[in-house]
């Protein structure tokens, strides 16, 4: 069964600091990796999507890697800001590329101070 | 533009009633998913579609049934709330492409409260 763990659970920095968040999981047979952002009561916003051929993915100031072979994926978040405080959520298929869901990590609950 | 919508967004209901939760997704996506969220737990799958007539049981399905009766649509159903049920529901669709799950996108979600 795969499982996603993310480091760290919590993380809270002054604004413009680059920041990394990281995402670990234990089958490293997947298709491809997806990072997400949720705001407080609110749904999950999809920020990138890895597929397993790549090595990176950006888009404006974030920056995604994956690593199969070690399990590990990073989103990297350039010049922080306030409005980027949130939890961020990654999370890879169940089984290989079946589309029977995803596996999701717990968060890292990001606060960017003003 | 196109959506996922899901309906009611707050609902309080008391033990043992019948709870229907709606999604409608205007992507026209085959896959539609059904996750709970909670504190301590995350998110866990609930049930799946891959299309019409299509429904799959996930991680934590006893108690839910789904029915795909049409591509838009996958409405979550509580036969008898309990207590345990008490959470924030998101409903998800996405279009596989070359057998991957393809990128996922979910709904504002359904905050249930059994009483």
């Amino acid at each position: 069964k795969q499982e996603v763990t993310q480091i760290p659970a919590a993380l809270s920095v002054p604004e413009g600091e680059n920041l990394v968040l990281n995402c670990s999981f234990t089958d490293s047979a997947i298709y491809n990796l997806q990072w997400f952002r949720q705001d407080p009561g609110k749904g999950l916003t999809s920020l990138l999507l890895i597929q397993s051929s790549q090595r990176e993915q950006t888009s404006g100031r974030l920056n995604a890697s994956l690593d199969k072979s070690s399990g590990r994926s990073t989103l990297y978040i350039a010049a922080s800001q306030p409005g980027d405080s949130a939890t961020y959520l990654c999370a890879v298929p169940n089984s290989g590329g079946g589309a029977d869901g995803l596996t999701f990590g717990k968060g890292t609950h990001l606060i960017i101070q003003p | 533009d196109a959506e996922i919508t899901q309906s009611p967004r707050h609902k309080i209901t008391e033990t043992g009633r019948q709870v229907t939760l709606a999604c409608h997704q205007t992507w026209n996506h085959n896959n539609m998913f059904w996750y709970r969220q909670d504190l301590g737990h995350g998110l866990r799958l609930i049930h799946y579609s891959y299309g019409v007539q299509d429904t799959n049981k996930g991680e934590v399905s006893d108690g839910y049934s789904v029915s795909r009766s049409n591509t838009e649509d996958l409405p979550l159903t509580l036969e008898s709330a309990a207590s345990s049920q008490t959470s924030v529901y998101f409903c998800a669709s996405s279009s596989p492409s070359a057998g991957n799950t393809g990128e996922l996108f979910f709904g504002e979600g359904s905050r249930l409260t059994v009483l």
